[in-house]
């Protein structure tokens, strides 16, 4: 079964306007960390942000926001005010405490196109 | 720059060439990873190490071996290459803890003519 499955291929979003990219995931540990990256066109994997699994409050940082349901295993990003350098490809992750190596399992990917 | 650093950043190898990816990171982290990503897909782990001296398979670790003999490096090797290796190679580095993220580094773009 996949650990992490992001439904959405790819996604158009007007600028100035949010947008939510969907992620869920499932694991047995009670202990895991969930992470979204952003990879622009340049290739390079950028960290966004945060979310832990005892974490009670939703993760902020700056213009994103992790909106952390647990009891339905999903962690979706929220992009407030989408701006035209916003266009990329953004990964979930999971970190589980239970694997040896801790190490984080990427979901495939949702192209994220911002228009003008 | 504190960070990770692997070289190359592009190789082009002929069918059955050998050749290695070197990663190399200053943070003291104790972990580090090898993955692949193909394209318009996800990363996909390919080996990582818990410490020096030691490795261990991740998810498609076949054609490839790596070594851990200093804390700061991690080498990645491809022995006979295959046009199915033709991929971009990224390296991470981390603490152990859940609730610390990878420093990734910039990748490398390898073809396999």
């Amino acid at each position: 079964a996949q650990k992490i499955t992001q439904t959405q291929p790819g996604m158009f979003v007007q600028e100035k306007e949010a947008v939510t990219l969907d992620c869920t995931y499932d694991t047995s540990d009670q202990s895991y960390g969930l992470f979204w990256y952003k990879q622009p066109s340049s290739g390079e994997m950028i960290f966004l942000i945060y979310q832990g699994s005892y974490d009670e409050q939703n993760a902020t940082e700056g213009r994103y926001s992790l909106n952390f349901q647990k009891a339905r295993k999903s962690a979706n990003l929220v992009i407030s005010a989408s701006q035209l350098g916003d266009s990329a490809m953004y990964f979930c992750a999971m970190r589980e405490g239970g694997d040896a190596g801790n190490m984080l399992t990427f979901g495939g990917g949702t192209r994220l196109m911002v228009k003008p | 720059n504190a960070g990770v650093t692997q070289t190359p950043k592009f190789r082009v190898l002929k069918t059955g060439q050998s050749m290695t990816l070197l990663c190399a990171q200053d943070m003291n982290h104790e972990y580090m990873y090898w993955y692949r990503q193909d394209p318009g897909m996800g990363l996909r782990l390919i080996h990582y190490s818990v410490g020096e001296g030691t490795t261990a398979k991740g998810e498609v670790p076949d054609g490839y071996n790596v070594s851990r003999l200093k804390k700061q490096n991690f080498l990645l090797g491809l022995e006979s290459a295959a046009p199915s290796q033709t991929s971009v190679y990224f390296c991470a580095s981390s603490y152990s803890t859940v609730g610390y993220g990878y420093t990734f580094g910039s990748g490398t773009r390898l073809t396999v003519v």
